[in-house]
């Protein structure tokens, strides 16, 4: 089945705590990991994971994919207020269509 | 620049209403989507247009009629909706679609119109 597992589904920290959001797939034929922030409105796209064990880094956030055991994380460092959004991951399969996960909502409290 | 553009930002029609929405991109990409988002939900794809040419129509009720008249503008045009329609609807573009593997089929969202069918 081609299924994205977020988890948690939803995160509360405190400014300047460490997160870690996990995505998992369900299915082999595989193409792509994508990770989006999600505020009021638009996905905002964060990054596009092909290979296995490359990091991708964007300032305090940081993914990784692992295709042998069908996963990815997403962390952020430090947080700040301003990350407080859903989190979507996002499967890119053989038939070239994106299949989200639930997303997981995290709340960065001051 | 990755920026997507819609319009408007809000909607509110009758049951019995015709509107449109409209999504424009300059970035140059070849594909362009529209997908439905409901509250607490994930996106879910509806249509796909890969170089204007419609490639994937996610059983879409007819209501919904995707336009594309050039490779910068995606229409939706939407006809005698049910209240259950109301949602965020989204428009995604990219460079590629089937034809690439990598960075060319990473989706780029507008900012979505929120329809409320009345």
């Amino acid at each position: 089945e081609d299924k994205v597992v977020q988890s948690p589904l939803s995160l509360v920290v405190h400014e300047g705590d460490t997160v870690t959001l996990n995505c998992s797939y369900e299915v082999t034929n595989f193409r792509s990991l994508l990770w989006y922030k999600q505020e009021k409105k638009a996905p905002t796209f964060l990054f596009m994971l092909t290979s296995s064990g490359i990091e991708k880094k964007s300032g305090r956030l940081s993914s990784i994919l692992d295709k042998k055991e069908l996963f990815s994380i997403l962390n952020i460092t430090a947080t700040q207020t301003g990350d407080s959004a859903v989190y979507l991951c996002a499967r890119g399969g053989s038939n070239y269509k994106l299949t989200f996960g639930k997303g997981t909502l995290l709340t960065v409290n001051p | 620049d990755t920026e997507v553009t819609q319009t408007p930002k809000h909607l509110v029609m009758g049951m019995t209403n015709k509107k449109s929405l409209k999504c424009e991109q300059h970035m140059g990409h070849r594909a362009m989507y529209w997908y439905k988002q409901k509250a607490k939900k994930p996106p879910e794809l509806m249509f796909v247009y890969s170089y204007e040419k419609l490639s994937i129509n996610e059983s879409v009720p007819s209501r919904f009629s995707p336009e594309c008249p050039n490779s910068s503008l995606l229409n939706l045009h939407l006809h005698a909706l049910q209240p259950e329609d109301s949602a965020l609807y989204l428009c995604a573009s990219s460079q590629s679609w089937g034809r690439t593997f990598g960075h060319q089929e990473t989706q780029y969202f507008g900012p979505g119109t929120r329809l409320l069918v009345l």
